[in-house]
């Protein structure tokens, strides 16, 4: 199992760009999650998904859409990137099975915008 | 609204010499309470999740304990391979699963 892929694992952004952050999961997880961890800070909530077809806003959601059509996947839309979404963004996808819980991380995508 | 606070921000320890991180948590009620090692430039690792007051689990030189309150992480006899940063993170059980709230993390360095 590759477990959960990100791709790109840099991006440079201008201002005002869109681009997409790719997520993908081959464990049949049916929760997956996107975190952004800005410097010195711990993982802070953007979108999740309880399964496809459903999605949920998280802590910090302004300008980024997602939307799970499998899944396997889960992407994640900037729409118009600025200089505030820098930041490591990481994707996570997580079970929950006979009361027991476990959460697994992607390697990260390092984003800049300028 | 949940709150997840870590303590301290950073520890550095000799070869051999034992501590523990703090992990402190409001939530109206726990899912489960869980524990992630970092490397620089890697992703969370998944470590342990702890689900009542009382439960501990072990991974080599680690051990997690939980309260009603708070989480430690034991750390026993550690090496210069345990430097990383330690991220605590819980769940609510009157949110969706997939839905957690993380502290800032404990950066640990090992010193041989």
């Amino acid at each position: 199992n590759a477990g959960v892929t990100q791709t790109p694992k840099f991006q440079v952004l201008k201002t005002g760009q869109s681009m997409t952050l790719q997520c993908a999961q081959d464990m049949n997880h049916e929760y997956m999650s996107w975190y952004r961890q800005d410097p010195g800070m711990g993982l802070r909530l953007i979108h999740y998904s309880v399964g496809a077809g459903i999605t949920d806003q998280g802590e910090v959601p302004n300008g980024y859409n997602v939307s799970r059509s499998t899944t396997e996947d889960f992407p994640l839309r900037l729409l118009s990137a600025a200089p505030s979404q820098t930041s490591v963004y990481f994707c996570a996808s997580s079970y929950s099975e006979a009361g027991r819980y476990e959460q697994y991380f992607g390697p990260g995508t390092r984003l800049t915008v300028t | 609204e949940d709150q997840v606070t870590q303590s301290p921000e950073a520890l550095r320890l000799q070869e051999g010499e034992s501590s523990s991180l703090n992990c402190s948590y409001t939530v109206s009620g726990l899912r489960g309470l869980f524990w992630y090692r970092q490397d620089p430039g890697k992703g969370p690792e998944f470590l342990f999740t702890l689900y009542s007051a009382g439960e501990e689990k072990e991974k080599e030189r680690l051990k997690a304990t939980l309260t009603k309150k708070e989480s430690f992480l034991h750390i026993t006899a550690p090496k210069p391979e345990d430097s990383a940063t330690y991220l605590c993170a819980v769940q609510d059980l009157n949110t969706n699963a997939g839905k957690s709230t993380f502290g800032d993390g404990t950066t640990l360095t090992v010193k041989p």
